[in-house]
């Protein structure tokens, strides 16, 4: 079973430097999508960024960009000049494409709240 | 607007009251998931659903029960609740196909208390 570990349950970051949320993860498979999910008090659910496992290069959305070493199973987000919106939680998921190409079980970590100070 | 709606997003019911939590999408979505989110534990698959009358378990099924009869709709339903399913419920769904893999639309959650 796959298993996604952050080992970082809060961070904080004052407004406009840069801060690495970390992710590790487990599994055999080779075939695979790695994410990065923002909930922020509001509740609702946000995609921030996805990885694809067969591409080398890794993602990157306006000051979101993540660091994907397919080797040692991490998948860090880097979020630079930090923004007060963006406050959250932060929850690193993966998933196993089903067979027939879509959407399939999803597995999340247990999330790193991070905060942005003025 | 596209969006998937949870009804209701705050109850508080006792123990052993069957409910339902409805959950419903106008995106015309294959898939569909529902989640528990605990402190400390991040979000836990319940049950998800690949098509009409095609369901699975997740992670954490027990006590729970769903149902898909149509594309739209995908509700969940506690036969006899008990305090340890106290939780914010998620409902998502999902386009099918390999572009959008993972890209889930949640709803905005509901807050169920059993006590």
């Amino acid at each position: 079973a796959q298993t996604v570990t952050q080992s970082q349950p809060e961070m904080s970051v004052q407004e406009a430097e840069t801060v690495t949320l970390s992710c590790t993860y487990d599994t055999s498979e080779n075939n695979y999508y790695l994410f990065w999910y923002k909930q922020p008090p509001s509740r609702q659910m946000i995609l921030v960024i996805r990885q694809e496992a067969y591409k080398q290069q890794n993602a990157t959305e306006n000051r979101f960009s993540v660091n994907f070493q397919k080797a040692a199973k991490s998948f860090s987000l880097k979020i630079s000049d930090s923004q007060l919106g963006d406050t959250a939680m932060y929850f690193c998921a993966f998933m196993k494409p089903s067979t027939q190409g879509g959407s399939e079980k999803l597995v999340f970590g247990k999330g790193t709240k991070l905060t942005v100070n003025p | 607007e596209a969006q998937v709606t949870q009804n209701p997003r705050y109850l508080i019911t006792v123990t052993g009251k069957k409910l339902t939590v409805t959950c419903s999408q106008n995106m015309n979505h294959e898939y569909m998931s529902w989640y528990r989110q605990d402190p400390g534990l991040g979000l836990r698959q319940i049950y998800y659903s690949m098509n009409v009358e095609v369901t699975d378990k997740g992670d954490v099924p027990e006590g729970y029960k769903v149902s898909r009869k149509e594309k739209r709709n995908f509700p969940l339903i506690l036969e006899s609740p008990s305090p340890n399913q106290t939780s914010l419920y998620f409902c998502a769904s999902s386009i099918p196909g390999l572009k959008d893999v993972g890209e889930l639309f949640f709803g905005e959650g509901s807050r169920l208390t059993v006590l």
